[in-house]
This record gives C-alpha cells, structure tokens and sequence, in this order.
C-alpha cells in the first residue's frame, strides 16, 4: 500500500546544530508539504514543491530549507537549530490533478534544547 | 496572518450530542474548504471538504454548512461518539495552488 513516512519520529538536538528530517512517499504525489503543528497555531506551512526541482516558501520558512531532488522525498534542513523551533513536524504529498487531499505522515516531534 | 479563524479551542460534549465547530475565512479567492480530523501521535487526515456552490454537504454523521455571503463554515458532528474525541482542523486552498491554509484547531472530547 501507498504511505508517507518520516523519520526520525523523534528527535533532540542542542541549540546551533544542524538537523535534517525526512519525508518519504511511495503515493507517486506530485505535490510535497512541511508544516510544524504548535499549540495555539494550528498547522503553519513551511516549505512545499510541485515537483522535483521545485521548492517554495511558506508560511514560516525562516531558518528552513528543503531540497527535491526526486518525486518520493522532501527533507527539511534546519540550518541552525534554535530553541523557537521545538515542534511536531508534518510531511504531507497530494496529488497534482483530481482532488486536493493531502495525505499526512505520522510526525517527528523535534525538541531543540 | 491568521487568514482562517476557528473557534472554539476546545469543547466538551455528552455522547450524542452535536458539536458545532466554526471557521470564518477572509480571502474571497478561497474555493476548496476542507476539514481535517487529528487524533493523538497521529497525522490529520481528510474528514469532509466542500466547495462554495453548495450550502450543506454530509457525508454520514458529518456535515460542513456553508455561508459564501458571511465568509463563514461549519462542521456539525451528529449523535456524537467518545471515538470522535480528537482535533479538528478546518483549511481553506484557491484551486490551482494545492497549498492549504489551516485554523488554529479544536479539541473536541465527547464524553461516554
């Protein structure tokens, strides 16, 4: 069966470091998404991609970068991790025609100390 | 920015009562409104989504209400279940662009 997946689940990292979190999606998808999910805010975009080579700013893009290299992966670098980025992170892929449901995956909850 | 408003954070209902949460958008250019369900250590995943050339769509115990004039949208959960506890999401997209705007959440908890 189709699935997005990323990992680590969970991850803790000190303050200045850098971080990559992976997304991963056998949906064959077009369209690729990060949020970060915090409480109070709802889910805020960070970067998304309509296709390989593709990558677009968001919402809350400062101190992100992501790469798309191939249709099935989006990793999201943090540059230097700071303390404000403590989060649960959501990957999500949707398909480039037809509807505009975006499957989710599980979420890496990241702790930045 | 908050371009899409929900209310309210949280809400606690009795099993088979219907709660009613609202999400109030202001970018006119908006067409596609869905809305999503979260439970915990889970992702959100698509409950129901309606586009503003109807009024009212249902699909089971779910229904979006719909009003184009107010900028305003609703889902109305019917005969409400303890297994319906989790966070609503609604969003708000322009076709063509994919991309999703998200309210803040509601944490609903159906009591037995």
């Amino acid at each position: 069966d189709a699935e997005i997946t990323q990992s680590p689940r969970h991850k803790i990292t000190e303050t200045g470091r850098q971080v990559t979190l992976a997304c991963h999606q056998t949906w064959n998808h077009n369209n690729m998404f990060w949020y970060r999910q915090d409480l109070g805010h709802g889910l805020r975009l960070i970067h998304y991609s309509y296709g390989v080579q593709d990558t677009n700013k968001g919402e809350v893009s400062d101190g992100y970068s992501v790469s798309r290299s191939n249709t099935e992966d989006l990793p999201l670098t943090l540059e230097s991790a700071a303390s404000s980025q403590t989060s649960v992170y959501f990957c999500a892929s949707s398909a480039r025609t037809g509807g505009y449901e975006q499957f989710f995956g599980p979420g890496t909850r990241l702790t930045v100390l | 920015q908050q371009q899409v408003k929900q209310s309210p954070q949280s809400l606690i209902v009795q099993k088979g009562g219907i709660p009613i949460i609202n999400c109030a958008y202001e970018n006119t250019a908006f067409d596609y409104f869905p809305w999503y369900q979260q439970f915990p250590g889970k992702g959100p995943a698509l409950l129901i989504a309606i586009r503003p050339d109807v009024s009212e769509k249902k699909e089971g115990r779910f229904t979006i209400s719909f009003n184009k004039s107010a900028k305003q949208f609703s889902l109305h959960i019917m005969d409400s279940q303890p297994g319906d506890s989790a966070t609503y999401f609604c969003a708000a997209s322009i076709t063509g662009f994919q991309k999703l705007v998200f309210g803040t959440g509601t944490r609903l908890l159906v009591s037995p």
